[in-house]
C-alpha cells in the first residue's frame, strides 16, 4: 500500500519567515495530494491540494510543489503568522484506492511572535 | 464543519465492552470514511463507504465494524474494546463525482478511552 513520509515532525520559526514542509510517497499511482491543518483539539480541515497533472499551486501565502519523478510534494508557507501555528498533514491518494486518503504523521508548526 | 457531526464527543469504556460511535452528515455527500488518529501517527482509514450497499476495509479494520443506516449515517463499532484502541476517531465525508477527487469534510472527533 502507499506510504507516506513527512519531514520535519516538529517545526519553529519567527513569524514573517517562511515554512517548508516535505512528504514523500511510494506509490506512483498516487495522483492527489491535499493538505490538512488541524489546530488544536480541532478538526482537520483543507488548505490547499494538487493533482498529478499540475506541478505547482498558490493560494495567498501558501503554495504546494508536486515533483511527479521524485515522488514528493511540499507545502511552503510564506510570511508566517501565529495563527499558523497547528499540525500541517499531508496525504496522497489514487482513484482505484477508493480516493481514501493515506496520511503523513503530521508536522507540528509553531510561529512566535 | 457543522454538516457534519459525531456522537458521543468522549466516551470511556472498559475492556471487553461494545461500544458505537456515530457519524451524521446533511452535506448530502455519498462518501463517508471513518479515520483514527494516535498522537505521532498521523490519520488512519478504518472503513470507507461509498453508498448505503458499498462498505470497504481500510488500513486498520481489524477489531473494527461498520454500518451505513442511510446515506447520512455511518457508525463505527468496536465489538470488544481494547486499551489500544484508545484513540480519537473522526469521521469524513465527500462529494460522489466519478473520476474526481473531491474535499473530505470532517466531523469533530471522538475521543474515547479504553480502560
Amino acid at each position: 500500500g502507499e506510504n507516506v513520509e513527512q519531514h520535519p515532525s516538529t517545526l519553529s520559526v519567527q513569524e514573517g519567515d517562511s515554512a517548508v514542509i516535505k512528504c514523500t510517497y511510494s506509490d506512483s499511482a498516487s495522483n492527489y495530494f491535499p493538505w490538512y491543518k488541524q489546530e488544536l483539539g480541532k478538526r482537520p480541515q483543507l488548505i490547499i491540494d494538487i493533482r498529478s497533472n499540475v506541478g505547482e499551486k498558490k493560494d495567498q501565502r501558501i503554495a504546494v510543489t508536486l515533483n511527479k519523478t521524485a515522488k514528493h510534494f511540499s507545502l511552503h508557507i510564506t510570511e508566517t503568522q501565529p495563527e499558523d501555528s497547528a499540525v500541517y498533514f499531508c496525504a496522497a491518494s489514487r482513484v482505484n484506492s477508493g480516493y481514501a486518503l493515506n496520511f503523513g504523521k503530521g508536522t507540528s508548526l509553531l510561529v512566535t511572535p | 464543519d457543522a454538516d457534519v457531526t459525531q456522537t458521543p464527543r468522549n466516551r470511556i469504556t472498559k475492556t471487553g465492552k461494545r461500544i458505537m460511535l456515530e457519524c451524521s452528515q446533511t452535506k448530502g455527500h455519498d462518501r463517508m470514511y471513518w479515520y483514527r488518529q494516535d498522537p505521532g501517527l498521523g490519520l488512519r482509514l478504518i472503513y470507507y463507504s461509498f453508498d448505503v450497499k458499498d462498505i470497504n476495509k481500510g488500513e486498520i479494520s481489524d477489531g473494527y465494524s461498520v454500518s451505513r443506516q442511510a446515506q447520512a449515517k455511518f457508525s463505527l463499532s468496536l465489538e470488544s474494546a481494547i486499551p489500544n484502541q484508545t484513540a480519537l476517531y473522526f469521521c469524513a465525508t465527500s462529494e460522489s463525482t466519478s473520476g474526481s477527487y473531491n474535499e473530505q469534510f470532517f466531523g469533530p472527533g471522538t475521543r474515547l478511552t479504553v480502560l
